[in-house]
């Protein structure tokens, strides 16, 4: 089944400790993006891969590292997450960008105390 | 930054009536989409729009992109309580193929 897949699906974690949220997609695509999405904010992209290696800022990249090193994968790192990075995060991959349909993964509550 | 404007924020309507979402932007898209997400899950792909007056149509949905692409809107007809979710549309400007700006989104709610 084509999917993007991403873990863990919910967090809780400490104000200053490092964490990784993993996507993997199993389409072959080119494109992947990592979004946050908060009340009354909407989706806000963080940052997005045209291909492996090739990594660009979003519309909110501050506090967040990604790298894509395999096509399939595209994690999202949190070096010192603080409270205000408590979000709804959502990966998503396209086979190459935009306008190209956005499959999306099914999320990651994300919570910093 | 660019902004993509939705309205109305929310909407709660009867099964049977009509309902009419807009997306404007004071800058032209390249390209326009309207997204579906339901609690717990990712947005769903509906449409892309990328002609300046396009109509398209999915069954009780239509959606029209402005003739001047800086607007769009998602009509549906006859609404049903399944249609419940989070609208959103997405916008494309055209400086480059990976940047996606969302609008706010419109959460529907259609009660039997």
């Amino acid at each position: 089944e084509a999917q993007v897949t991403q873990n863990p699906r919910y967090l809780i974690t400490v104000t200053g400790k490092k964490l990784t949220v993993t996507c993997s997609q199993n389409m072959n695509h080119e494109y992947m993006s990592w979004y946050r999405q908060d009340p009354g904010l909407g989706l806000r992209q963080i940052y997005y891969s045209m291909n492996v290696e090739v990594t660009d800022k979003g519309d909110v990249p501050e506090g967040y590292k990604v790298s894509r090193k395999e096509k399939r994968n595209f994690p999202l790192i949190l070096e010192s997450p603080s409270p205000n990075q408590t979000s709804l995060y959502f990966c998503a991959s396209s086979y190459k960008g935009v306008p190209d349909t956005q499959y999306f993964g099914p999320g990651t509550r994300l919570t910093v105390l | 930054t660019q902004l993509l404007e939705q309205s109305p924020q929310f909407l709660s309507i009867q099964e049977g009536e009509n309902l009419t979402v807009y997306c404007n932007s004071s800058s032209v898209f390249s390209s326009l989409q309207w997204y579906r997400q339901e609690p717990g899950e990712g947005p769903v792909l509906l449409v892309t729009v990328v002609t300046g007056g396009e109509v398209k149509k999915l069954k009780r949905l239509t959606f029209q992109f402005g003739d001047a692409r800086k607007d769009s809107s998602l009509h549906i007809t006859a609404a049903q309580p399944g249609d419940t979710g989070l609208y959103l549309c997405a916008g494309d400007y055209g400086g480059s193929q990976g940047n996606l700006i969302f609008g706010k989104g419109t959460k529907l709610s259609v009660k039997p």
